[in-house]
C-alpha cells in the first residue's frame, strides 16, 4: 500500500461547480496534512494546511480531515478555469523517523470546463 | 517579502558529470528541504538541512549530498549523474518555530541528463 494515495484523474468539472479531491494515507500517526496546487511546468504552491479533525475553510477552499478513516479531502467551490491544475496531497508524520519530511501523493489533475 | 529562490532555472548535463543546485529560503525561514519530482509523480524527499546539518534523509543514494550555509541558504550536489536523475529539483523552506511543518517551494531547477 502506498503511503499517500490520490486518484490521478483527470477530474473534469464544469465552471461554477464544486470540485472534490480525495486523499488517503497509510501512517495512522500522521499529524499534519497539506494541499498543494501545481500548474503545468511550475512548482507546487501551498493552498491549505489542516492539523485536526473536521473542516477548515479558506475562501473557496475547504479542507476536511478524518484521522479515524485516514482520509483528507479538498473541496473547491465555484470552480474556475484558473483552478485547472494538479492538486498534490502531502502528509507529515509529526514525530519519530521521517518526522520532518513531507510525503506526497502522485496528484490529481483537475480540469474546469468553461 | 522575498520567497524561495533557486538557481539555475534549467540545466543540461552529461551522464557522469556533477551538478550543484542552489537555494535561498524565504525570509525568516531557517530550514531547507530538497525534493526530486519526476514527470507525472509527486515530489520525493531527498533531505532536510537545519543549523547547517543534514537533519533527515530520504531514500536517495550517497551521490546526493548537500550543504547549508550560515545564512540558511543551501546547495544540492549530485555526483556521477545518471539519465534517471533527470527531474525537477525543488527546494522548500520552512521555519522551526510554531511547529506547523508548512513548507514553501521555490520555482525549481529543471535538470536534464543526456
Amino acid at each position: 500500500q502506498k503511503e499517500v494515495e490520490q486518484n490521478s484523474g483527470p477530474l473534469s468539472v464544469p465552471e461554477g461547480a464544486i470540485a472534490s479531491l480525495n486523499c488517503t494515507y497509510s501512517d495512522r500517526g500522521s499529524q499534519s496534512f497539506f494541499w498543494y496546487r501545481q500548474y503545468s511546468g511550475k512548482s507546487p504552491e501551498l493552498i491549505m494546511s489542516i492539523y485536526s479533525n473536521g473542516d477548515k475553510e479558506d475562501g473557496r477552499f475547504t479542507a476536511q480531515l478524518n484521522k479515524a478513516s485516514q482520509y483528507v479531502s479538498l473541496l473547491i467551490r465555484d470552480s474556475q478555469p484558473s483552478d485547472s491544475a494538479t492538486y498534490l496531497c502531502a502528509v507529515n508524520k509529526g514525530s519519530g523517523a521521517g518526522s520532518y519530511q513531507l510525503t506526497f501523493g502522485k496528484g490529481t489533475k483537475l480540469s474546469v470546463i468553461p | 517579502d522575498a520567497g524561495v529562490t533557486q538557481s539555475p532555472t534549467h540545466l543540461i548535463k552529461t551522464r557522469g558529470q556533477q551538478v550543484t543546485l542552489r537555494c535561498s529560503p524565504k525570509s525568516g525561514h531557517d530550514t531547507v528541504s530538497w525534493y526530486q519530482q519526476a514527470l507525472g509523480q509527486g515530489p520525493q524527499f531527498i533531505f532536510q538541512y537545519y543549523e547547517e546539518e543534514e537533519r533527515q534523509r530520504g531514500n536517495f543514494p550517497d551521490r546526493f549530498s548537500g550543504h547549508q550555509f550560515p545564512n540558511y541558504s543551501s546547495e544540492l550536489n549530485v555526483n556521477a549523474l545518471l539519465l534517471g536523475d533527470s527531474a525537477l529539483y525543488l527546494c522548500a523552506s520552512s521555519s522551526t518555530s510554531g511547529g506547523l511543518y508548512e513548507q514553501y517551494f521555490g520555482p525549481g531547477t529543471r535538470l536534464t541528463v543526456t
